[in-house]
């Protein structure tokens, strides 16, 4: 298997710009989440979805920030407007079944950069 | 409040020896506790899992003990090697059952 493939790797746009980042999770994997990495605040789960539904996002900052999982290989998450303050990395992640006791597995991250 | 610590600060060691990783946390009570190891411009690899009811896993070089009364996790990484050098994540599974990240604790090792 190809592992959590994520698109762009990186993505520069300047403020007020709608921003989409992508997603494909392995394969039979049953749970996706969408973190943000930043040197302040570090690794922060922004949604989870199981089996396509979102469960939690509890995490999303704010209305500006959605993300949809139409079916089983795809997800994405869009920003729009989006802010300098929303410069990050962000990760997709994918596990197989039940949270915290099962691995997840993590994509390579998009490095996105709002001016 | 709910609390993930990992020291900040890196931990510069010399090839050979053992690097003891800590995470401390505070108003949990995790069934979970994972390490994940991350590099510099990848995401992170899961490493070792270990429950609630077991105080110690090991996997090749590496061993993880869960101490509940102290609520600490200690991370263990014996015949340290440059190629250990990373950054090292302990992640709790909190009461929604969601994981919880540390903010990680940079390692060097020293040829």
């Amino acid at each position: 298997d190809a592992g959590v493939i994520q698109s762009p790797r990186h993505e520069v746009t300047e403020m007020g710009q709608e921003v989409t980042l992508r997603c494909k999770p392995i394969s039979g994997h049953d749970y996706l989440f969408w973190y943000r990495q930043t040197m302040m605040r570090g690794l922060e789960l922004l949604i989870y979805f199981n089996n396509n539904v979102p469960i939690d996002d509890s995490g999303m900052p704010e209305d500006r920030f959605s993300a949809k999982m139409p079916n089983a290989s795809f997800s994405n998450l869009k920003i729009q407007p989006s802010e300098p303050r929303d410069s990050a990395v962000y990760f997709c992640a994918s596990s197989r079944r039940a949270l915290g006791g099962d691995t997840q597995y993590f994509g390579p991250g998009t490095r996105l950069t709002v001016l | 409040s709910q609390k993930i610590e990992q020291n900040s600060e890196a931990l510069n060691i010399q090839e050979g020896k053992t690097a003891t990783l800590t995470c401390n946390y505070t108003n949990y009570s995790p069934a979970y506790l994972q390490w994940y190891r991350q590099d510099p411009g990848r995401g992170p690899v899961f490493l070792l899992l270990i429950r609630e009811n077991e105080k110690e896993k090991r996997k090749e070089r590496l061993k993880v003990t869960f101490d509940t009364t102290l609520k600490q996790s200690l991370f263990h990484i014996t015949a340290s090697q440059p190629a250990d050098s990373a950054t090292y994540l302990c992640a709790l599974m909190d009461s929604s059952y969601k994981l919880i990240f540390g903010s990680g604790t940079r390692l060097l090792v020293r040829p």
